[in-house]
């Protein structure tokens, strides 16, 4: 199975609501990833687990927050968001090498994303 | 800093017509990687290829070719006999390995449309 899934597809959401983005994989890959891209742009990384730890950080806002319950899935818990983050977004995964196997230079194999949109 | 240029923003062709998509790039590390992803309309991206910066060899993968040139700073992509199922955004990527400036950095993108 070389899949990674991505729940929901689409999400609207209120500036006041909660909510949480989900993905899953099944490669037995142990670096996970988040990333943000917005309409004609390229992606960008936001956030790096390696071995269910929060390895890289890339400033995000702290409306954002990662949670990596289990080697499988990677969670984005979505909080008092800005209609400027209203984006595409991208979870991966790779095999975990390198320096403290963030595994960014392996292969990445993304999923479809979730279309977000804050009003 | 690094950076990726992609300086094709859009590009059409012609079924069956041969296309080069190209990217530069800046390091001033000495160890780095390179990637090409497509991302199609569905939106996932998929990876193409990676190199790390001491194997120039170029590589083919079925209409697929890629020539990278240290001395240009260039990796750029070739694609043969083009079909229309190639229409999609490739992004040329790098990645820095030294231990200050671990980025994984995109370029803008190139959009391809082959056209029937």
């Amino acid at each position: 199975d070389t899949e990674v899934t991505q729940t929901p597809k689409h999400l609207v959401m209120g500036m006041t609501n909660k909510k949480s983005l989900k993905c899953e994989q099944h490669m037995g890959h142990r670096a996970m990833y988040w990333y943000k891209q917005k309409a004609k742009k390229p992606p960008e990384l936001m956030f790096v687990y390696s071995y269910e730890k929060l390895s890289i950080n890339e400033s995000v806002p702290s409306r954002f927050s990662p949670e990596c319950p289990n080697s499988s899935l990677l969670n984005l818990h979505l909080h008092a968001l800005q209609p400027e983050d209203s984006a595409l977004y991208l979870c991966a995964s790779s095999q975990a090498s390198g320096l403290a196997g963030q595994g960014i230079y392996n292969e990445q194999f993304f999923g479809p994303g979730t279309r977000l949109t804050v009003l | 800093a690094q950076k990726v240029t992609q300086a094709q923003t859009e590009i059409s062709v012609v079924e069956k017509e041969d296309v080069t998509l190209d990217c530069v790039y800046e390091t001033r590390d000495t160890t780095y990687y390179l990637f090409w992803y497509k991302q199609p309309p569905s939106g996932e991206l998929v990876f193409l290829i990676r190199r790390n910066s001491f194997d120039e060899q170029n590589e083919i993968s079925g209409r697929y070719s890629w020539n990278f040139q240290k001395s240009t700073s260039s990796f750029n992509f070739t694609i043969t006999a083009s079909q229309v199922v190639d229409s999609a955004v490739y992004f040329c990527a790098l990645y820095g390995s030294s231990g200050s400036a671990r980025q994984l950095t995109f370029g803008s993108g190139t959009q391809l449309t082959v056209l029937p």
